[in-house]
């Protein structure tokens, strides 16, 4: 089944203390993006891969790292967590980055930073 | 900037009743338009888009959509709506420059019986 798998989907930290949600596809799509969700807000890019080794910054990229070192997967990094970071976070991917491909997204994952 | 509005937050409404969720997007030369929805505790599912060609673009589950270019819209529809349509819908936009979505803020959609 194609799909994109992300985990954990349910985290409840400190601030502070380092963090990694992973990001997994299987159906070799050369795009992938992180996506946070908050209330009133929409979603917001946090980060993008066009492919491998090719990262690049979104719209709110401040306090988040990604890797990008196999096609399939694509970890969105916290350092150093803080409470404004308590969100709901997405990731997704798709064929190439043009405009015609859908993008599919993952199940979230539900941070929450004390 | 390049900038999706959706004008209502929350819309309630009764099962079998019409609806209408309204998207604006912000005038480019080429834009690519989509509806995602988002069931409670799950992540988002394409529901339609429009790409070129035919201005009326309709889902699997009798939503459809109207590309208006002269207004910039792209409002989604359903002439009766189901309990199981309570979700968040989403807009977004696709630009030519970069091709990230750019997503609209939410409509949360409550059928009630």
């Amino acid at each position: 089944e194609a799909q994109v798998t992300q985990n954990p989907r349910y985290l409840i930290t400190v601030t502070g203390k380092k963090l990694t949600v992973t990001c997994s596809q299987n159906m070799n799509h050369e795009y992938m993006s992180w996506y946070r969700q908050d209330p009133g807000l929409g979603l917001r890019q946090i980060y993008y891969s066009m492919n491998v080794e090719v990262t690049d910054k979104g719209d709110v990229p401040e306090g988040y790292k990604v890797s990008r070192k196999e096609k399939r997967n694509f970890p969105l990094i916290l350092e150093s967590p803080s409470p404004n970071q308590t969100s709901l976070y997405f990731c997704a991917s798709s064929r190439f980055l043009a405009s015609n491909y859908e993008q599919y997204f993952g199940p979230g994952t539900r941070l929450t930073v004390t | 900037a390049q900038s999706v509005t959706q004008l209502d937050s929350q819309v309630p409404v009764f099962e079998e009743a019409p609806v209408e969720l309204r998207c604006n997007y912000s005038s480019s030369v080429s834009v690519y338009l989509f509806w995602y929805v988002q069931y409670p505790n799950q992540g988002l599912q394409l529901l339609l888009k429009y790409l070129s060609g035919s201005t009326l673009v309709e889902s699997i589950n009798g939503f459809e959509a109207e590309f208006n270019k002269s207004q910039t819209s792209f409002h989604l529809r359903k002439p009766s709506v189901h309990i199981s349509d309570t979700a968040e819908y989403f807009c977004a936009a696709r630009y030519n420059q970069g091709g990230k979505l750019i997503f609209g803020q939410g409509t949360e959609l409550s059928v009630k019986p």
